[in-house]
């Protein structure tokens, strides 16, 4: 059964790059839509973006401009780049396994989730 | 800009049905998936492709769609399924959305 842990530093200052890496274990990262979805403390979920394992990535268009993903096939690892953060972008970051049925994704493992927190 | 709707809050007598509703324009055509999480945990799918449900998760969670309004059914609702759901689709770009969520209280 596929694992995902997410890894980076819990605090990250305003006008930096928040940097986060999940590792997958159990599973190839092959042939899945890596992805990257956050939640602010007491709020919803919000789609940050995916990569296929072909290298393809998606975005979400309002965070489009300050996003980018990544992917490591040979350490099993895809990775956040989230630039010029703000107190807004404070939030629990989830790394996800992505699956397409038709034209719609869904996500069927999580990773358990990391804080990270805008702060000077 | 293309929104799923859902109520902000449910609340049920243990062994009741509790039933959780998804409104968006474009759930006649698309799929629509529910998560659960519970507190301080991760979410976990329970429906996916409207009504299919994955291994391990209980016989008692039902999906089913009409028209624009997608709804998770939990028949028999029990304290442990307390927490937040959410619905899921897609945008009119074909992005991935999630509903606001919805509180389900069994008590």
């Amino acid at each position: 059964q596929v694992q995902l842990q997410e890894s980076g530093p819990g605090l990250v200052r305003p006008s930096e790059t928040l940097s986060l890496t999940c590792t997958v274990s159990g599973g190839s990262i092959s042939t899945y839509y890596w992805s990257w979805i956050r939640q602010p403390p007491g709020k919803g979920l919000e789609w940050i973006g995916y990569i296929y394992y072909t290298g393809t990535t998606n975005y979400n268009p309002f965070l489009k401009s300050r996003v980018t993903i990544s992917l490591d096939t040979s350490k099993n690892q895809f990775s956040l780049n989230l630039r010029s953060v703000t107190a807004a972008d404070t939030a629990i970051f989830y790394c996800a396994r992505g699956r397409l049925t038709g034209a719609t994704t869904w996500f069927d493992s999580w990773g358990q989730g990391t804080l990270a927190t805008v702060s000077s | 800009s293309y929104e799923l709707t859902q109520p902000p809050s449910v609340s049920v007598s243990p062994g009741q049905t509790a039933r959780i509703t998804c409104s968006g324009d474009a759930l006649p055509r698309k799929y629509a998936y529910w998560y659960q999480q519970k507190s301080g945990q991760a979410p976990v799918v329970v429906i996916y492709d409207d009504k299919r449900r994955p291994s391990g998760v209980p016989e008692r969670f039902s999906g089913s769609s009409s028209g624009a309004v997608a709804t998770l059914a939990i028949s028999g609702a029990q304290v442990e399924d307390e927490g937040d759901y959410y619905c899921s689709s897609i945008d009119n770009s074909g992005n991935p959305l999630f509903g606001g969520g919805t509180k389900l209280t069994v008590l």
